[in-house]
């Protein structure tokens, strides 16, 4: 079975601090990663994504990842964090499954408070 | 402007009684999907659709039923059955048939019960 695990709940940091967020998932076949990332009083939205080539993946806002198969880990970072970075991150994963279906499983999420 | 809109926001429902959250997509997406989201517990799927006509049950189905009769709408209905529905309903979409397409989320449902 696909399950993901994100060991860090709740995350406090001065700004300028690095971050980091850990990402574990479990799954025999080949899958996709993606960090999604929820403002406060907004929507989910895609932070980034892997699914082939350069394990080291950048996406929006300074943020990147990098997939490690041999760790089956995905996790988040930043060099520096800001005040406007609060906020809730989530980590998931897809594959298809024998019928064709995009399967997707989420992690539990990652509260992320930046102090100024 | 492309998105998913979810309606009403906020809902009540009575015991006993069954309610209908509203999801439509502009984005041409064939996929949809509904997910509840609880403290603590992040996304859990109830319900997939690939394309019209079709859906799948997900991690936690029971207690609720879909319909996929227009590629654009994904009503969820939480029936009486469901135990314990008072959370946070989010929707999404994404091109179908490829697992390594992201999903756009709606700003969600808060159900409560009364």
């Amino acid at each position: 079975a696909q399950s993901v695990s994100q060991h860090n709940h709740h995350v406090i940091l001065s700004e300028a601090a690095s971050l980091e967020l850990g990402c574990n998932y479990s799954y025999g076949g080949t899958v996709n990663l993606f960090w999604y990332v929820q403002y406060p009083g907004q929507h989910l939205q895609l932070l980034l994504k892997y699914f082939s080539g350069d394990p080291l993946v950048k996406g929006i806002k300074g943020f990147e990842a990098e997939f490690i198969k041999s760790k089956f880990s995905f996790n988040l970072r930043k060099p520096s964090v800001q005040w406007s970075d609060t906020a809730e991150y989530f980590c998931a994963v897809t594959s298809l499954n024998s019928g064709g279906y995009q399967k997707v499983t989420f992690g539990t999420g990652t509260k992320l408070q930046v102090i100024p | 402007d492309g998105g998913i809109t979810q309606s009403p926001k906020y809902l009540f429902r009575k015991e006993g009684q069954n309610v209908t959250l509203s999801c439509e997509q502009n984005l041409n997406h064939d996929a949809m999907y509904w997910y509840r989201q609880d403290p603590g517990q992040g996304l859990r799927l109830i319900y997939y659709s690939q394309i019209v006509n079709d859906f799948q049950k997900g991690d936690i189905a029971e207690g609720y039923s879909v319909s996929r009769e227009k590629k654009e709408s994904f009503p969820l209905t939480v029936t009486s059955a469901q135990k314990n529905p008072t959370a946070f309903y989010l929707c999404a979409s994404s091109h179908g048939g490829n697992s390594n397409q992201p999903q756009h989320f709606g700003d969600g449902t808060r159900l409560s019960i009364l």
